[in-house]
């Protein structure tokens, strides 16, 4: 059964920091993983997919990698702006593809 | 282009009413999801419908829970005699289609917060 962990639970930076969020998953037979932003009270906004098949992803200032034997993923996101201040998820395909086994999430404060 | 729509956004109800959520997925995805999130607990999957059949609904909590879907569009999530434990907040989402890559990509609408009392 897929499970997926995140980690840190939370992380404060100051404006203009690099970090890098981090997600493990139990299962590497994943069609994909998928990484989402989760603004208070609002639905979720998909950030990047990274398919099997692939290492990384890349979005403007948002870089994710993929490690399937390690069963790993990890968000790089660049000189961070309070504007990127929410909860970001992490979630990885189940075995059979329908469905999307999530984390409990990052949450994400950044200052100016 | 129009995104995933629900509603209603927010539903109040006694315990043991019977509820009914609505999804509109983006036109042209055939995949549709039904998760649910509880205060602070992480998204659960409930169902996944491809066209109008529900090929995996293993994350139905219990038998109190049902969903259908018509038209390959619009689905409806059916919650009988709420608990209190039902509430939550529903995310419905769509994919373009089954299989892998980007196919998969799923889209999550606003949700729909339920309060049972």
């Amino acid at each position: 059964k897929q499970e997926v962990t995140q980690i840190p639970a939370a992380l404060s930076v100051p404006e203009g920091e690099n970090l890098v969020l981090n997600c493990s998953f139990t299962d590497s037979a994943i069609y994909n993983l998928q990484w989402f932003r989760q603004d208070p009270g609002k639905g979720l906004t998909s950030l990047l997919l990274i398919q099997s098949s692939q290492r990384e992803q890349t979005s403007g200032r948002l870089n994710a990698s993929l490690d399937k034997s390690s069963g790993r993923s990890t968000l790089y996101i660049a000189a961070s702006q309070p504007g990127d201040s929410a909860t970001y998820l992490c979630a990885a395909t189940n075995q059979a593809g329908t469905a999307l086994i999530f984390g409990k999430g990052t949450t994400l404060s950044v200052s100016s | 282009g129009a995104g995933v729509s629900q509603s209603p956004s927010n539903k109040v109800t006694e315990k043991g009413k019977d509820v009914e959520l609505r999804c509109d997925p983006i036109s042209g995805h055939t995949a549709l999801y039904w998760y649910r999130q509880r205060l602070g607990q992480g998204l659960e999957f409930l169902i996944y419908f491809q066209g109008n059949s529900a090929p995996d609904k293993s994350g139905l909590p219990s038998d109190r829970f049902s969903a259908e879907r018509t038209g390959e569009s619009v689905s409806t999530l059916t919650i009988q005699r709420t608990q209190q434990e039902d509430s939550a907040v529903y995310l419905c989402a769509s994919s373009p289609g089954p299989g892998t890559g980007s196919y998969n990509e799923q889209f999550f609408g606003p949700g729909t917060r339920l309060t049972v009392l």
